[in-house]
């Protein structure tokens, strides 16, 4: 069972700042939200990780609204290497396991010369 | 580099043969993650251990497939009697104790090609 939703696809010309959205209306009082990045033949780099308000790292900015049922990736002025597919998943804090880690089709990113 | 490694990277077979990967997580992690990713999609999962002990597996991983980590450390991914449907990339994760089981990271995978 699907648990977000994204964009399928987003186009930004590079040195723009790109904002990906990703909605989980169900999202559960453990819930963790989590954004991966992957490339071509590599597999997904974990990127941000938050519960709520913003959370920033070298690489990117991640806002949650208050009611957390959506989220924004924020990727600060995109060059050509940050064309890939990125992923939000949203998963449970306090399970250790994966079963139900569902990382659907993702948002292919593609920056224009 | 310390990453998570997975050997071999491309693995081409013919229908029915058997396959085993192998994945090597990070040295103090101690859950082990496989997914399988065909084109176009994310990952699938397919089953995690703890250690050694093989906690979940996904209804995805048929009888065919079967995933060992004998001391808590490298970790077998075998297909029997490959097919063609079985063509997909396989990715192995790890991640430690004390982090959200979403904080995983990935090994480069090992594409498979059924022929």
């Amino acid at each position: 069972l699907a648990k977000t939703t994204q964009p399928i696809s987003m186009d930004s010309y590079e040195g723009q700042e790109v904002n990906i959205t990703c909605s989980h209306n169900n999202i559960a009082t453990n819930d963790y939200i989590t954004w991966y990045q992957q490339f071509p033949s590599q597999g997904p780099r974990f990127i941000i990780q938050g519960y709520k308000t913003k959370v920033t790292n070298e690489v990117a900015s991640l806002f949650i609204p208050a009611d957390r049922k959506s989220s924004t990736l924020s990727l600060p002025r995109v060059s050509l290497s940050d064309t890939a597919v990125y992923y939000c998943l949203v998963g449970d804090m306090t399970v250790t396991g994966a079963n139900n880690l569902f990382f659907g089709t993702g948002t292919r990113l593609t920056v224009i010369p | 580099d310390t990453g998570v490694s997975q050997d071999p990277r491309h693995k081409i077979t013919k229908r029915g043969q058997n396959v085993t990967f192998r994945c090597d997580p990070i040295s103090e992690h101690n859950r082990l993650y496989w997914y399988r990713q065909t084109l176009g999609q994310g990952p699938e999962f397919l089953t995690y251990f703890q250690n050694e002990a093989q906690l979940e597996k996904s209804r995805l991983l048929s009888d065919r497939f079967s995933a060992e980590r004998p001391k808590g450390s490298f970790s077998t991914l075998e297909i029997q009697r490959t097919e063609q449907g079985d063509s997909a990339m396989y990715l192995c994760a790890s991640s430690p104790v004390g982090t959200p089981r979403d904080t995983q990271y990935f090994g480069p995978g090992t594409r498979l090609t059924v022929l």
